[in-house]
């Protein structure tokens, strides 16, 4: 079967940093992308990790090892609006068809002043 | 550029009914993806259209139904509405291959 293991709450504080972890066991892999949900928001995009390695967006930072199964999202600087629910999510499906995301169950995210 | 819109923003049906939900993808965006989010099971594929072709389909039962029409716009169908079928069903467009899902803001579906 097709899962993907994340932390189901991380507390933290203004200005701190923060990593939530994604295991991922999927039946294919074509990247694995990052979404933030806000309490009664769409999901949006955050980021994409189709090679391993390191990718860095303002405060947000993904990381991918595709040998480990393994991603994880950074947060620097954390601020009070970050409190949301964060997603990991693998693109699975078969070319040309890129589009069937796979997502954990998410990480809900406290921001504490 | 208009985001994704989705129609209506809440439904409450009764057990045994059908419901159709509407999605308006972004202008230009070929691909229709639908998901079921609910509390206990996160978010959940139910299939995707690109250029009115069900490219990709998750595993759902038969009553689920889908179609998308000439302008991209996408239509999901529940027939024989069960009490477990109440969630947030949530659209998301992207362009072809794009790497980046656009997220509607869900029609919030209740089954009493």
């Amino acid at each position: 079967g097709q899962s993907l293991e994340q932390p189901s709450e991380v507390t933290a504080v203004e200005g701190a940093i923060v990593q939530i972890n994604c295991t991922y066991q999927t039946s294919g892999f074509y990247g694995l992308s990052w979404y933030q949900q806000h309490d009664g928001g769409a999901p949006t995009f955050l980021s994409y990790n189709g090679l391993d390695g390191l990718e860095e967006t303002g405060r947000f930072s993904s990381f991918l090892s595709r040998s480990d199964s393994y991603g994880y999202l950074l947060l620097q600087e954390l601020q009070m609006k970050d409190s949301a629910s964060y997603f990991c999510a693998v693109r699975d499906g078969t070319p040309p068809s890129f589009q069937k995301l796979v997502f954990g169950t998410g990480t809900r995210l406290l921001v504490s002043p | 550029k208009a985001g994704v819109t989705q129609t209506p923003r809440y439904l409450i049906k009764t057990r045994g009914q059908q419901v159709t939900l509407s999605c308006s993808p972004i202008s230009g965006h070929r691909s229709v993806s639908w998901y079921q989010q609910t509390p206990g099971q996160g978010l959940q594929f139910l299939f995707e259209y690109f250029s009115e072709t069900q490219r990709n389909k998750g595993n759902f039962p038969g009553r689920f139904s889908g179609r998308q029409f000439s302008n991209s716009r996408s239509e999901m169908n529940v027939s024989t509405l069960e009490l477990g079928d109440s969630a947030l069903y949530l659209c998301a467009s992207s362009e072809g291959q794009g790497l980046e899902a656009f997220f509607g803001q869900g029609t919030r579906l209740t089954v009493v």
